[in-house]
């Protein structure tokens, strides 16, 4: 399975925008990008997914890099409400559809 | 409300009782899901349901019994636990019953906080 590879953790000021790094260098061309975050004591949210086209909707945007062998999410403007764990996780059609989730990026949002 | 609902949310069990967790989404989708978290640790994937058949059981052990009897219910039958299952387990549903149409997302459950003791 292609893997992804997020930082650790990231911190962010109240009200400015946050970019979300993942690196999947070795994506594969049936492969879609997809952004869950987890708050605590909650399951996963989805987020936002991608192919090759950036992607927009009310919580994210997602730019996806030409070569597909990274993307960003992006937070135009943090809330506190925003502070979780963000995942970036590849899914393909040849994995029967497994979401397979690895450590992601601890976002921590600053007043 | 994310149209997963998990119940129930917290349950204490001792390492002789026999439990299930319960799951149920009212989204039309066709496939569901069982996770692990275990504290500090990614979700681990357990078991995967498409069209209400088991697809996938990624070497768990013996003493969850997962159980899909349609495609809005879900259930993960305990017995004899161990204190390291302590956990919270998620569910999720996705649309796509077949596995290969990654376009689609998953939607979560809050999940079930078991402690075993």
């Amino acid at each position: 399975d292609a893997k992804t590879t997020q930082p650790n953790s990231m911190e962010s000021n109240e009200e400015e925008p946050v970019h979300l790094p993942c690196n999947h260098s070795t994506i594969s061309g049936t492969d879609y990008i997809h952004w869950y975050r987890q708050l605590p004591s909650q399951g996963p949210e989805y987020v936002i997914h991608g192919l090759t086209s950036n992607v927009n909707n009310r919580m994210a945007s997602l730019a996806i890099a030409e070569d597909r062998k990274s993307s960003t999410l992006i937070l135009h403007r943090a809330t506190l409400r925003d502070a979780a764990v963000y995942y970036c996780i590849l899914l393909g059609s040849g994995n029967t559809g497994k979401l397979i989730f690895g450590q992601g990026t601890t976002l921590q949002v600053k007043p | 409300e994310t149209g997963v609902t998990q119940t129930p949310r917290h349950l204490v069990m001792g390492m002789t009782n026999k439990k299930s967790l319960k799951c149920e989404q009212h989204l039309g989708h066709n496939a569901m899901y069982w996770y692990k978290q275990s504290a500090k640790k990614p979700l681990e994937l357990m078991f995967v349901y498409s069209l209400e058949e088991r697809v996938e059981n990624n070497s768990v052990p013996s003493r969850f019994s997962p159980e899909c009897p349609n495609s809005s219910h879900l259930f993960l039958h305990l017995h004899t636990l161990q204190p390291e299952d302590s956990a919270l387990y998620l569910c999720a549903s996705s649309q796509d019953p077949t596995g290969h149409a990654p376009a689609y997302g998953y939607t979560f459950g809050s999940g079930t906080r078991l402690t075993v003791v």
